[in-house]
C-alpha cells in the first residue's frame, strides 16, 4: 500500500517548455486534488476532482490543466512553464463522507524550478 | 471564498513548555477543519482534526478547540519535545459537491529548543 505517489521527485524545466505531473493513489478514494506550495503562502489549491469524470478549479489555475485519467491517477499539465510556477507541487487524494474518511493525504511532492 | 488566518508565523518554546497556534476562518458554513504537520523537506500528515458540532478534541499532548460563534480555532500541544518541531498548518473546508476542499493557512514554523 504506497499512498499517493507522485513523480518526477525533481524537475527542471525552461521557460515556455511543457510538462506533466503524474499521481497515483492505491486507496480507493474519490477525491483527487493538486496544490503548491510556496514559500510563506501555506499550500494553494489549484484543481480538484471530486469524483472520475470531473474536475474543477481551485483558488490558482491559472496556467494549468488536469485530468482525471480514471480513479487512480490525476494528472496535472503546465502548458508553457512560467518562472511563476517555480513551486514545490502535492497531490492529494481523500473519501468525501463519513464520520472518519476526510483525511487528505498527500504525494512526497514535486520539486519544480523553472528558469 | 474561504479564508484562512493563522497567527503567530513563527514561534520558539523551551522544551517541556506548550506551544499555541491559533486560525480564523471566514466561511461559516465551514464544518472540518483539519491541522497538519509537514517536517522539512517532507509531505504534510494530519496530526488532529475537528468538526463543528465538537468543541474540543484530544490526541495525547496535542489537543484542538473550536469557537463556532467566533469562527476560531486552536491548536494547543503539551510537553513539547525537540520532534514537535516543523511547520504547523490549519485548514477549513465545507461539503459539496462530492468533496472536502481544503483551505490552508500559511502555516506556523515551530521550534522547540532543547
Amino acid at each position: 500500500n504506497a499512498g499517493v505517489t507522485q513523480t518526477p521527485k525533481f524537475q527542471v524545466l525552461k521557460t515556455g517548455q511543457s510538462m506533466t505531473l503524474q499521481c497515483a493513489q492505491d486507496m480507493n478514494h474519490n477525491s483527487m486534488y493538486w496544490y503548491r506550495q510556496d514559500p510563506g503562502m501555506g499550500l494553494r489549491l489549484i484543481y480538484y476532482s471530486a469524483s472520475e469524470g470531473t474536475t474543477d478549479k481551485g483558488e490558482v489555475p491559472n496556467g494549468y490543466n488536469v485530468s482525471r485519467l480514471n480513479k487512480r491517477e490525476f494528472s496535472l499539465r503546465l502548458e508553457s512553464a512560467a518562472p511563476s510556477q517555480t513551486s514545490v507541487y502535492f497531490c492529494a487524494s481523500s473519501e468525501y463522507g463519513g464520520a472518519d474518511n476526510t483525511e487528505a493525504f498527500f504525494g512526497q511532492g514535486t520539486r519544480l524550478t523553472v528558469v | 471564498g474561504e479564508n484562512v488566518e493563522q497567527h503567530p508565523s513563527t514561534l520558539s518554546v523551551q522544551e517541556g513548555d506548550s506551544a499555541v497556534i491559533k486560525c480564523t476562518y471566514s466561511d461559516s458554513a465551514s464544518n472540518y477543519f483539519p491541522w497538519y504537520k509537514q517536517e522539512l523537506g517532507k509531505r504534510p500528515q494530519l496530526i488532529i482534526d475537528i468538526r463543528s458540532n465538537v468543541g474540543e478534541k484530544k490526541d495525547q499532548r496535542i489537543a484542538v478547540t473550536l469557537n463556532k460563534t467566533a469562527k476560531h480555532f486552536s491548536l494547543h500541544i503539551t510537553e513539547t519535545q525537540p520532534e514537535d518541531s516543523a511547520v504547523y498548518f490549519c485548514a477549513a473546508s465545507r461539503s459539496g459537491a462530492g468533496s472536502y476542499q481544503l483551505t490552508f493557512g500559511k502555516g506556523t514554523k515551530l521550534s522547540v529548543i532543547p
